[in-house]
């Protein structure tokens, strides 16, 4: 089975900051990769898919770019209600792996 | 507005069943791709199966595999999960999806229920 591994874990910046995630499939998947936001309590929500491609109505603040292993997911300009879990998702076969996640805080 | 609520979920003893039901709404169902997804209390998400529209392929992580079973009723715009032979490590929410296409696995989930609550334990 292919693999997503997810960095950093946790990470804390200031209000304004550009943040950047990143993932890494054991195998290419070409631009099979979403990403997912997760607030507290709440159900994941699709940001970006096909590894660069803004779903409808997420701020343009969010990005993706990659294709075959390596992403990332980049925040230019952290805002407060961007605090959450993110995940990244490979979707282009069974089983369809998440990355373990990364905490986002402000300090 | 599209709608998935899931149902059913709730405490089952080890070795024990247990079915969760996803009703949808808002859009045209037996158009898209579905799945379930769990996530263990303070951990990550976790893929658990998946069906195509007619429901005639359905897909299973290996964790679940010959345990769950993934069906949906089209006339009912409903999805479903039976669970058996449940483990402690079921425990999770878990979430109906919807995947953003017909054809399963090759698209994101692009909507997700709420989730329901699963706790295995004696």
């Amino acid at each position: 089975d292919i693999q997503m591994t997810q960095s950093p874990s946790s990470l804390s910046a200031f209000v304004g900051d550009r943040v950047t995630i990143t993932c890494r499939a054991s195998q290419g998947i070409s631009s099979y990769l979403a990403w997912y936001q997760q607030k507290p309590g709440k159900a994941p929500k699709l940001l970006i898919y096909a590894a660069s491609t803004l779903q409808a109505g997420v701020p343009s603040r969010f990005s993706g770019g990659g294709s075959g292993t390596d992403f990332t997911l980049t925040i230019s300009s952290l805002q407060p209600e961007d605090v959450a879990t993110y995940y990244c998702q490979k979707y282009n076969s069974a089983p369809q792996m998440f990355g373990q996640g990364t905490k986002v805080e402000i300090k | 507005d599209v709608q998935l609520l899931e149902s059913g979920g709730g405490l089952v003893q080890p070795g024990g069943s247990l079915r969760l039901s996803c009703a949808a709404s808002g859009f045209t169902f037996s158009s898209h791709a579905m799945t379930w997804v769990r996530q263990a209390p303070g951990t990550g998400l976790e893929w658990v199966a998946g069906i195509a529209t007619s429901g005639g392929n359905t897909y299973y992580a290996a964790s679940v595999e010959g345990r769950f079973t993934i069906t949906r009723d089209n006339s009912k715009n409903t999805m479903y999960l039976q669970m058996s032979s449940l483990r402690g490590e079921d425990t999770a929410t878990y979430f109906c999806a919807r995947w953003g296409g017909v054809i399963p696995l090759v698209h994101p989930i692009d909507y997700w229920g709420q989730g329901t609550l699963v706790t295995v334990s004696s």
